[in-house]
């Protein structure tokens, strides 16, 4: 079936620097979506995706589709405490048997220092 | 609305009992799921539903039932627990024709 894979696994970074983290699959998606998981929550979805080369923003974060089809880059700038958590990239499944499942990578792990 | 809510919030279990994860949604949508969460390996899909009275499985199924008799609900039943199942259990849902997922606060099941 198809994987998606994120990097990188985690990240330790300083209040006020920019991050970024990226998602690959060895096969398409037509949709990319970009959720955060607080500690003890549920994932919360960020950014959804859905044009080759779509540049899409949510306050300080931006994401793109990539022009093959096969990543996606989230950014976010300035980072605070409160961007602690994991972030996870996913798709709904473009092979036939599987449109009606949506596909998580194993997540990158985000840490900001005060 | 209350979105989803997943029953219990923590569940210790022996080797062998059999328990019911509950999930319940009050938005009307009709896809439901099912995902266990293991430290980096991100969200699996146990199970999923499209609407009531179909089911249909994920990438890691054995070892779990689901049935989908209402809308709203979508419980998941361990039938013999096993340690390899003590993992975070998250229901989420969403409508047909959008992508985005609302998911449930987790199960944190330990098996013994």
């Amino acid at each position: 079936g198809q994987q998606l894979n994120q990097s990188p696994q985690s990240m330790f970074i300083q209040e006020g620097e920019d991050v970024s983290m990226n998602c690959t699959s060895s096969s398409i998606f037509n949709t990319w979506l970009w959720y955060k998981q607080d500690p003890g929550e549920g994932p919360v979805l960020l950014i959804a995706l859905y044009k080759a080369g779509e540049l899409t923003s949510n306050g300080r974060l931006t994401a793109q589709f990539g022009i093959t089809r096969k990543d996606s880059f989230l950014n976010i700038s300035a980072s605070i405490p409160s961007d602690v958590g994991i972030y996870f990239c996913a798709g709904p499944s473009t092979m036939k048997t599987s449109y009606d499942k949506v596909i998580f990578g194993p997540g990158t792990s985000l840490s900001v220092i005060p | 609305n209350a979105g989803v809510t997943q029953t219990p919030k923590f569940q210790v279990l022996k080797t062998g009992q059999s328990m019911t994860l509950q999930c319940a949604q009050d938005m009307n949508h009709e896809y439901m799921s099912w995902y266990r969460q293991d430290p980096g390996m991100g969200l699996r899909l146990i199970h999923y539903s499209v609407g009531a009275g179909i089911t249909d499985q994920g990438e890691v199924p054995n070892g779990y039932n689901v049935s989908r008799s209402t809308t709203e609900d979508f419980p998941l039943r361990l039938l013999s627990a096993a340690p390899s199942q003590t993992s975070v259990y998250f229901c989420a849902s969403r409508e047909q024709n959008y992508n985005e997922q609302f998911f449930g606060p987790g199960t944190r099941l330990t098996v013994l």
